[in-house]
């Protein structure tokens, strides 16, 4: 099946830092999604992104479809950006299945 | 705005007790979807539902039974708890043609003793 792998597995940033999260797919995908959990485990939509940019506030993403990779960056982290992010994606038909990668752990300190 | 209700945020079960989690959602989604999330396993898909009384099974169905008697509702059974089944369950929805997002509940911890 599917492999989703994601890099880094943790990361601490100071606030204000910007970072860059990956996401390796090993297949075609008809679907991406990056999630981030809160810490009471709620998974938040951040963006649904099977190919191009999209961009939302501090947040942004690119997908290049070709090359089986999607990019979270985040710009002037706060400390209610900490927690887990994921990436997941489908490549199925209608019912479309996600597979999740193992996600980054993000720590922003004050 | 997207809605997916989840019945408990915590629940405990004793072990061989039936359990039941349901799911409902506001945004007349095809799609339905049971995740259960543990540490060092992620996030697993158990079973989902295409359509009104259709069911697939997913990567992990064993132990686990679903029920979809109206499009909006979407339970999770657990015939006869274990204690291995102490996780974390996640429901989602999603249209069936595209865009494929999926928006999720927020979950139910579950803990069998």
């Amino acid at each position: 099946g599917i492999q989703v792998e994601q890099s880094p597995p943790d990361l601490i940033l100071q606030e204000g830092a910007n970072s860059t999260l990956r996401c390796n797919f090993s297949d075609s995908v008809n679907n991406l999604q990056w999630f981030h959990q809160n810490p009471w485990g709620q998974l938040i939509n951040l963006f649904y992104i099977p190919s191009g940019t999209k961009q939302n506030g501090r947040l942004s993403a690119t997908t290049v479809a070709t090359e089986r990779y999607s990019l979270l960056y985040i710009s002037s982290s706060q400390t209610t950006d900490s927690g887990v992010y994921f990436c997941a994606v489908g490549h199925g038909g209608a019912t479309n299945k996600l597979i999740f990668g193992t996600g980054t752990l993000l720590a922003v300190q004050p | 705005d997207v809605k997916v209700t989840q019945s408990s945020r915590y629940l405990v079960k004793r072990t061989g007790e039936k359990v039941f989690l349901e799911c409902v959602q506001d945004m007349d989604h095809e799609n339905m979807f049971w995740y259960r999330q543990d540490p060092g396993l992620g996030l697993r898909l158990i079973y989902f539902s295409y359509d009104v009384k259709m069911k697939e099974k997913g990567d992990i169905p064993e132990g686990y039974s679903v029920s979809r008697e109206k499009k909006e509702r979407f339970s999770l059974i657990l015939e006869s708890a274990s204690t291995n089944q102490t996780s974390m369950y996640l429901c989602a929805s999603s249209f069936a043609p595209p865009p494929y997002e999926q928006y999720f509940g927020p979950g139910t911890r579950l803990t069998v003793t």
